[in-house]
């Protein structure tokens, strides 16, 4: 594709239910982040994939989230028992060279926890 | 801590006039300083970075590191700057990025 894609666009769910958000990153970039974004604020950093394997996760903020990347492409943000707080801009960047510098965001799945 | 603060939610300045967009950050170590910027319904994008001195859309930032500052200006303001606007750190001993909450300038005619 163009660029990253980010699927779903919007996402509505109930508390306490199950959600996965999706992310395309470029064709060949290796690199991919999770980026968190709050109402008022800057994207909040919430895991690093260098091709299959989680390099930092240091940022998801507790065993609820959690993401993969099993084939070194695609990645699914995972989110277990969403609470209100949860809800955010969800956005993802990819990057060839690994550094967030020269990553290319997407566009953001916003999710809204009712 | 790591801690980038940006004072100012909201700036607005008539077309014409000069711009500073404020950044203050809290880093032990040498720091890579970042703007990036988000145009009304597009994608987060790199605007500058400190290393390469670069100026991009007239906007230019000169790292202070006596003052911990890495303010953005522009002398001469234009209505298609209008926009968000981050200011951002990074982590060199890992991988993260760390965000200012952002200031949203509006240029007005």
């Amino acid at each position: 594709g163009a660029g990253v894609s980010q699927t779903p666009s919007n996402k509505v769910t109930e508390k306490g239910k199950y959600v996965e958000l999706r992310c395309d990153p470029i064709s060949g970039h290796t690199a991919l982040y999770w980026y968190r974004q709050s109402l008022g604020q800057g994207p909040e950093f919430l895991i690093y994939f260098q091709g299959t394997g989680a390099a930092d996760d240091s940022g998801l903020p507790n065993d609820r989230f959690f993401a993969v990347r099993p084939e070194g492409s695609v990645s699914t943000l995972k989110i277990q028992r969403t609470e209100r707080g949860d809800s955010a801009v969800y956005l993802c960047a990819s990057s060839a060279k690994g550094r967030i510098t020269e990553a290319f965001f997407g566009q953001g799945t916003r999710l809204t926890v009712v | 801590a790591q801690r980038v603060t940006q004072p100012e939610k909201l700036l607005s300045v008539f077309k014409g006039a000069p711009v500073e967009l404020k950044c203050n950050y809290s880093y032990s170590g040498s720091p890579e300083l970042f703007w990036y910027v988000q145009y009304s319904r597009q994608r987060l994008q790199l605007l500058l970075r400190h290393i390469s001195r670069e100026s991009i859309k007239g906007f230019t930032a000169d790292l202070n590191k006596g003052e911990t500052s890495f303010h953005l200006k522009k002398p001469f303001a234009q209505e298609e700057d209008s926009a968000m606007y981050y200011c951002a750190l990074f982590n060199t001993g890992g991988f993260k990025t760390i965000f200012g909450a952002g200031t949203r300038l509006f240029v007005k005619a």
